[in-house]
Order: structure tokens, then C-alpha cells, then sequence
């Protein structure tokens, strides 16, 4: 299985950048998923990573090293609707083709 | 309009009483899944389907069933719901073609079992 290990919480200010990382630990690395989730809604697909490297997309880019079990997403020019959860979740060679997920990052930007 | 339903989308039951969320999704997608989602545990897988009639455990899968007798449909069954299943509930699909395989979810159940 997957041990998937995110920060709780964090606080930024409108008009910042803002990174978030996501560490794992998996037997078979197949892909990992970056989800945005506003509070009681449910999480929609922000980004994918299966190769090292930087994939970017608007305001939001995700980051992969497959070698360090690391990846970050960063937000800029943050608007107050990205206050959210953000949620890393990893996909390993099990076979399902379902991933596990992290418990997620609270994001609370502020004016 | 691509979508994930399900219903309904909030429940209150008591302790015993066999109830059934069902998810119905119209995208032909292979994968479904089910989580719960906990506050400071994150989403929890409970059963996943690769395709019709072909279920598996997730990884909490204890006091859940699923079924999965039609592509579109894949219902979560509580037998006797307990107070620790009090819980919000997600479905979601996602593709066998394509590049990342995202999952699509539904908009949630809220279950409060007292």
C-alpha cells in the first residue's frame, strides 16, 4: 500500500503563491493526483503526474520526482476561491488503477 | 450532461436498519469506487469495481457490500448500520482509456446513523 503525507493546514494572502507537498511511499509507483475539494462539495481533478518534471496548467503547476517519493502543487496568484482542501493521492501498480488518498491540505487564503 | 449521482444525498437512520446509496454514472466508465470521507482521516476507500460483476475490498471495507450487476450502477449497502458509519460518502468513476484515468465523484451522501 501507500503511506501519503501532506500538511494539515496552511494560510496564505490573496495575490501569493503557494506550495504544497505531497510525500509517499509505495511499493509500485503508477501516477499521482492533485484534487481540489471545497468544504461539503466533492473533489474535482486538478492535475497528474506520472513522469518526473513540471506539468503546468493556468495558475496551478504540479511537481513530481518519482526518485524522492515527493511532489508539490503550487497555486499563484491565489484568489480567495482557492480556499479549499487540496488532496494528493497516489496510484501504485496493484492493479485497480484506484488511488489511495492523503488526508489532504486545508488551504485558508485570506485578503 | 456527464455527471455521477448519487441518492440520497443526505440520510438519517438508526442502528440496524438495512439501508442502500445507490451511484449511477452515464460517462460508460469501467472503474467505480466508493470512500468515505472522515474529518482528519481523508477519503477512505471501501470497495472498488473494475467492471461488471468484478468487485473488490478497499480498504475498509467491514460492515459495507456492493454490487455491480450493470456498468452504470453500483450501489453501497449498509446491512445494519452503526453509529461509527456516520460518515460522508462518495462514488466516483473514471475511464480505462485516456491518459491519467482521473475519477469523476459524485456530489456526496451524508449519512448520520444514531
Amino acid at each position: 500500500g501507500q503511506n501519503i503525507d501532506q500538511p494539515t493546514e496552511m494560510t496564505a494572502t490573496e495575490g501569493a503563491i503557494v506550495q504544497i507537498n505531497c510525500t509517499y511511499q509505495t511499493s509500485g509507483f503508477n501516477g499521482l493526483f492533485w484534487y481540489q475539494q471545497h468544504a461539503g462539495e466533492a473533489p474535482t481533478f486538478l492535475s497528474y503526474n506520472v513522469l518526473d518534471g513540471l506539468e503546468e496548467k493556468g495558475r496551478f503547476s504540479s511537481f513530481l520526482s518519482r526518485s524522492k517519493g515527493y511532489s508539490y502543487l503550487l497555486l499563484k496568484e491565489l484568489q480567495m476561491k482557492d480556499s479549499a482542501s487540496y488532496l494528493c493521492a497516489v496510484r501504485d501498480t496493484r492493479g485497480s488503477y484506484i488511488p489511495t488518498f492523503g488526508r489532504g491540505t486545508s488551504l485558508i487564503v485570506h485578503p | 450532461e456527464a455527471q455521477v449521482t448519487q441518492n440520497p444525498r443526505y440520510l438519517i437512520t438508526v442502528t440496524g436498519k438495512k439501508l442502500t446509496v445507490t451511484c449511477s454514472q452515464n460517462m460508460n466508465h469501467e472503474y467505480m469506487s466508493w470512500y468515505r470521507q472522515d474529518p482528519g482521516l481523508g477519503l477512505r476507500q471501501i470497495y472498488y469495481s473494475m467492471n461488471v460483476e468484478v468487485t473488490d475490498k478497499g480498504d475498509v471495507p467491514e460492515g459495507y457490500k456492493v454490487s455491480r450487476k450493470e456498468k452504470r450502477n453500483f450501489p453501497l449497502i449498509l446491512e445494519s448500520p452503526s453509529p461509527n458509519q456516520t460518515s460522508l460518502y462518495f462514488c466516483a468513476s473514471s475511464p480505462t482509456g485516456g491518459f491519467s484515468y482521473e475519477q469523476y465523484f459524485g456530489p456526496g451522501t451524508r449519512l448520520t446513523v444514531t
